[in-house]
């Protein structure tokens, strides 16, 4: 089935410093990934759509130049957090879907990246 | 934009129970899904469903669409404490944007 590798799965950063996330997609190509953050016990919040080869979407409130978002390939998108300070500390989830795929496929989602912020 | 709303929020029972977890919107889905998620990991696609009153089995839980495509429910059989997790339901609008519902915390007691 349809893998969607996420790395790190989890990293902690000093305040002020930058932080990569990345999402591949193993075996499948996708135009299109998304974003999440997800705070403890809460649902999936969507941050941000990742369109291959052109700028992200980005959900109200959530601040672009901030959570800069690169899909440079139909395999991988990149998060950044930019200039992270504690308030950012969450878990981020990718998912992508197979851009061959039917809406009966669902979504495949990464494992997650749990980012603290010290 | 659309609105998924789960309920209930928190579940606790015992191991051998039957539950039902609902998912209901005011507007229609193309299609939904629903997903189990454990702390720590990502969501994992449980099933989807696209026509409108259609019925999916997957061992001890039985995933309904509602007519209209408004609406879904999640039902357990003999719930098992394999199943504690958070259950997610989302729907599809046009162009590919998933929205979530809040999520069912569920827990089983052996």
């Amino acid at each position: 089935g349809a893998v969607v590798s996420q790395h790190p799965s989890w990293v902690i950063c000093k305040s002020g410093t930058s932080v990569k996330i990345e999402c591949r997609s193993l075996d499948f190509q996708a135009t299109t990934m998304f974003w999440y953050r997800q705070f403890p016990k809460q649902s999936l919040m969507l941050m941000a759509t990742s369109n291959e080869g052109s700028k992200a979407t980005y959900e109200q409130g959530v601040e672009k130049d901030k959570f800069l978002i690169n899909h440079a390939s139909l395999t991988l998108s990149t998060l950044t957090v930019t200039s992270a300070h504690p308030e950012d500390s969450s878990f981020y989830i990718c998912s992508a879907r197979d851009r061959k795929g039917s809406a009966n496929y669902g979504y495949t989602f990464g494992s997650g990246t749990r980012l603290t912020v010290v | 934009t659309q609105l998924l709303e789960q309920s209930p929020q928190f579940l606790s029972i015992q191991e051998g129970e039957n539950l039902t977890v609902y998912c209901n919107s005011s507007s229609v889905f193309s299609s939904l899904q629903w997903y189990r998620q454990e702390p720590g990991e990502g969501p994992v696609l449980l099933v989807t469903v696209v026509t409108g009153g259609e019925v999916k089995k997957l061992k001890r839980l039985t995933f309904q669409f509602g007519d209209a495509r408004k609406d879904s429910s999640l039902h357990i059989t003999a719930a098992q404490p394999g199943d504690t997790g958070l259950y997610l339901c989302a729907g599809e609008e046009g162009g590919f944007k998933t929205i979530f519902g809040a999520g069912t915390r569920l827990f089983v007691k052996a």
